[in-house]
């Protein structure tokens, strides 16, 4: 079955450098999550779309900006890097959410940023 | 918001020995419930999950875990565990598309 595709895989960037990474979802998924997982940490949510609409925001720092396209796939655009950005970014897709309804997410299988 | 729980960051037992990893979880209403493995510089990947029916859940490598609504707990467990386990553990709940993980637990297993 298709998987969440994420590239580049791996990311080496120096600070103040500019980013981006791509997330394509699963076939007929329409939300897309992002998350960031620092060294040792569990990961953390970022930011969501759904039909290239943002739903959701947490802890996205204001250098990171995101959106969805038509195709639904996701790119998270990091700008002025910062060492501390070094970390694992997944990215998750699901069906589309309902009120009282949530849908399992779907994991790929991140990208490894290192800034150096 | 909801939130997960996982005591003990590190767990170590021997080859063959039975594994156990705690997660409890806090939220006004059942969530879904997840556990995840991450291999080192790995993605997560999806263990067993309970969204609804039957408490106790299986997962591949052989680990189950049962939610008791009562305990608020989806403790992991396998009976026997293997070299190839060792590796850093979360559990997640889902709840209005809110996604929560616990802190992780690295479980080292010991020939």
């Amino acid at each position: 079955a298709a998987g969440v595709i994420q590239s580049p895989r791996h990311l080496i960037k120096e600070k103040r450098e500019t980013a981006t990474l791509k997330c394509y979802p699963i076939p007929r998924h329409d939300t897309v999550y992002w998350y960031q997982q620092g060294p040792g940490q569990d990961p953390q949510f970022l930011i969501s779309f759904y039909e290239k609409m943002q739903s959701d925001k947490g802890s996205i720092p204001d250098r990171f900006s995101a959106q969805q396209f038509s195709d639904y796939h996701s790119e998270l655009n990091m700008s002025s890097l910062e060492l501390g950005d070094s970390a694992l970014y997944f990215c998750a897709s699901s069906q589309r959410p309902g009120p009282l309804i949530s849908y399992e997410q779907y994991f790929g299988p991140g990208t490894r940023l290192t800034v150096t | 918001a909801q939130s997960v729980t996982q005591l003990g960051s590190h767990v170590s037992v021997s080859e063959g020995a039975l594994v156990l990893l705690r997660c409890n979880y806090s939220s006004s209403v059942p969530p879904y419930l997840f556990w995840y493995v991450q291999y080192p510089n790995q993605g997560l990947q999806l263990l067993l999950k309970y969204t609804t029916g039957a408490t106790l859940v299986k997962g591949i490598n052989g680990f189950e875990a049962e939610f008791k609504k009562s305990e608020t707990s989806f403790h992991l467990t396998k009976p026997s565990a293997h070299m190839s386990d060792a590796a850093e553990y979360f559990c997640a709940v889902l709840l209005n598309n809110d996604m929560r993980f616990g802190a992780g637990t690295r479980l080292t297993v010991k020939p």
